[in-house]
């Protein structure tokens, strides 16, 4: 089985500044992780996934991720935030050999001009 | 390219009316997902399919909710003998295959209100 804990449920930050969205997991296996966006009346959008290879993943809009795995995180920054940034980000681990999905519970990121 | 499509954006209906909604995923994707997303619940999945094997239902909370796939593409999913607790964002995601490390790409969703 495998779980996912966002640990801040509201981040709110200034226009310019650095984003940081934090995200532990748990697996039994080694995981596929993702990281994807909602904006409101939206669907979800894949900004990046960690499928094994390099543990630093770069995504869309400026976002990247680190995996690192003896700390079981996989947070989400950006250098410097912006307006249109403003949205509910989730963090997800795939299942065991299979396509079922995992979802944490979400962190709503407010950006202050 | 065009994306997940769902249909309606919204819907409003009666306690006890059934309701049908519609997701048409991206061309040539074989694996197609069915997710609810309600306050409290967070994003929940429903039912999975792939190509022409077995459905995955293992997510579905009753056996109000069924759901069909036609020629390996347009999904329906049913709700019969609508409850409040139905009332949710229902969202519909495809993939090219079942694996793992490929991504899901999400539709914008059903809203549901149930009076």
């Amino acid at each position: 089985a495998q779980s996912v804990t966002q640990l801040d449920s509201h981040v709110s930050v200034s226009e310019g500044t650095p984003v940081l969205l934090r995200c532990n997991y748990s697996s039994s296996y080694s995981p596929s992780l993702f990281w994807y966006v909602q904006h409101p009346n939206k669907g979800l959008q894949l900004l990046l996934k960690y499928t094994s290879a390099a543990t630093l993943v770069k995504g869309i809009n400026g976002f990247e991720a680190e995996f690192k795995k003896s700390e079981t995180s996989f947070h989400l920054t950006k250098p410097s935030a912006h307006m249109s940034d403003a949205a509910e980000y989730f963090c997800v681990v795939s299942g065991a050999g299979s396509y079922q999905l995992t979802f944490g519970k979400g962190t709503k990121l407010s950006v202050i001009p | 390219g065009a994306g997940v499509s769902q249909s309606p954006s919204n819907k409003v209906t009666e306690k006890g009316k059934d309701v049908e909604l519609r997701c048409d995923p991206i061309s040539g994707h074989t694996a197609l997902y069915w997710y609810r997303q309600s306050l409290g619940q967070g994003l929940e999945f429903l039912i999975y399919f792939q190509g022409n094997s077995a459905p995955d239902k293992s997510g579905l909370p009753s056996d109000r909710f069924s759901a069909e796939r036609t020629g390996g593409s347009v999904s329906t999913l049913t709700i019969q003998r609508t409850q409040q607790e139905d009332s949710a964002v229902y969202l519909c995601a495809s993939s090219s295959s079942g694996d793992r490390d490929q991504p899901q790409h999400f539709g914008d969703g059903t809203r549901l209100s149930i009076l």
